[in-house]
């Protein structure tokens, strides 16, 4: 079975700083995309970055981007310059199939709740 | 772009009653999903539709659950006969194929 860890429940950083969070998943595919999704309190889920995984070049986003290791199966999250609302749960998330005709619903790691220091 | 919509937001119902909740997509997005998460864990797949066919549906979908996508807009999921161990975030996403997929709000659901 598919599977995605997050061996990090809880991570702080300092405002301005950087902070890398982990995971680590486990698949059989070639081809698949891998996603950082962020949950602020008692608000939505909302995509912070993705990953394809037939591409080499690490995915960037301002302020958020990835290390990617195929071969180790490993997909951190690296947010630099820490704001305030950074804070919040993030999840690394992994759809076990992708194709046009199959489902792609998420398997979630645990998340790891980031705490922002002023 | 309104996003995905989700109605209620919270309820609060007696153990044994029926529960329904509904979930609007964005527009143009074909395929719509509903995972449940309970505290400080990840969400968990509960079924996803393309347009109004259910595709596909996890074991943690038991009998009493039941979710419909009637014209291939928005979908209801129902819980029949709740129990205590269905209190949890209930959250709807869509997506355009298997592009990445937009969470609602979601719906807190508290059975007492």
């Amino acid at each position: 079975a598919q599977t995605v860890t997050q061996s990090q429940p809880e991570m702080s950083v300092q405002e301005a700083e950087t902070v890398t969070l982990s995971c680590t998943y486990d698949t059989s595919e070639s081809d698949y995309y891998l996603f950082w999704y962020k949950q602020p309190p008692s608000r939505q889920m909302i995509l912070v970055i993705r990953q394809e995984a037939y591409k080499q070049q690490n995915a960037t986003e301002n302020r958020f981007s990835v290390n990617f290791q195929k071969a180790a199966k490993s997909f951190s999250l690296k947010i630099s310059d820490s704001q305030l609302g950074d804070a919040a749960m993030y999840f690394c998330a992994y759809p076990p199939r992708l194709s046009e005709t199959s489902g792609s619903r998420l398997t979630f790691g645990e998340g790891t709740q980031l705490t922002v220091n002023p | 772009d309104t996003g995905v919509s989700q109605d209620p937001r919270h309820k609060i119902t007696k153990r044994g009653q029926n529960v329904t909740f509904r979930c609007d997509p964005i527009s143009e997005h074909n395929r719509l999903y509903w995972y449940r998460q309970t505290l400080g864990q990840g969400p968990e797949f509960l079924t996803y539709f393309q347009n109004e066919a259910q595709l596909e549906k996890s074991r943690l979908l038991s009998d009493r659950f039941s979710a419909e996508r009637p014209k291939g807009s928005f979908s209801t999921l129902e819980i029949q006969r709740t129990e205590q161990g269905d209190s949890a975030m209930y959250l709807c996403a869509s997506s355009l194929y298997y592009n990445e997929q937009f969470f609602g709000p979601g719906t807190r659901l508290t059975v007492l």
